[in-house]
């Protein structure tokens, strides 16, 4: 069965500090991984990686993946509190079927 | 680009009442859209994908004669709470795709509440 897995579950941090946010995935083929960032409404799209090695860069938000691993990480530096939110990370398996893992609630504090 | 937009936002209504929710993709056209499901602190769980002009695809569990779906053009998909009861308050949210390649794009949500 496919599956993709995060951790932490959860993760409180001082403003200032830095995060990676972990993702690790089984699935019988694989398109791509995308990690989304979830406030209080719906997902908002922050990366799409299909390539291992090559590292993704938004503001202070970066990801990598490495498809030898099966393993992607989202770095979020000098943390802010508009950081707090639920980040959830996605792998598109082909066929439009995407597979979410259960996120990782961010909280970061002033 | 890739907005997409999901109306409305928050509903409360009696128990038996059939609730539609519409989600519609402002500057694209999308080839396939999705609808999920999501409870509190816990990730999306797709319930079905649909196609432009084809019947949904339901995932296992889940009932089409109770949440029927509706993709009538590219821009346009809707989701019907058939005969809504408490059990299906939730958070629906609706996402988007121009092409396979993409990225889904979400929509805002619906809260769903049932008395």
């Amino acid at each position: 069965e496919d599956k993709v897995v995060q951790s932490p579950l959860s993760l409180v941090v001082h403003e200032g500090d830095t995060v990676t946010l972990n993702c690790s995935y089984e699935v019988t083929n694989f398109r791509s991984l995308l990690w989304y960032k979830q406030e209080k409404k719906a997902p908002t799209f922050l990366f799409m990686l299909t390539s291992s090695g090559i590292e993704k860069k938004s503001g202070r938000l970066s990801s990598i993946l490495d498809k030898k691993e099966l393993f992607s990480i989202l770095n979020i530096t000098a943390t802010q509190t508009g950081d707090s939110a639920v980040y959830l990370c996605a792998v598109d398996t082909g066929g439009f079927k995407t597979i979410f893992g259960a996120g990782t609630r961010l909280f970061v504090k002033a | 680009g890739a907005v997409v937009s999901q109306h409305p936002s928050r509903v409360i209504c009696k128990s038996g009442t059939s609730v539609k929710i519409e989600c519609r993709s402002l500057d694209f056209q999308a080839t396939t859209m999705f609808w999920y499901r999501q409870f509190p602190k816990k990730s999306l769980m797709l319930m079905a994908t649909s196609n432009e002009g084809s019947k949904a695809t339901y995932e296992q569990g889940v009932e089409k004669d109770k949440f029927l779906i509706n993709h009538a053009s590219l821009t346009l998909s809707t989701l019907t709470v058939t005969s809504a009861h408490p059990e299906d308050s939730s958070f629906y949210i609706c996402s988007a795709a121009g092409q396979t390649d993409q990225p889904q794009h979400f929509g805002d949500g619906t809260r769903l509440s049932i008395l």
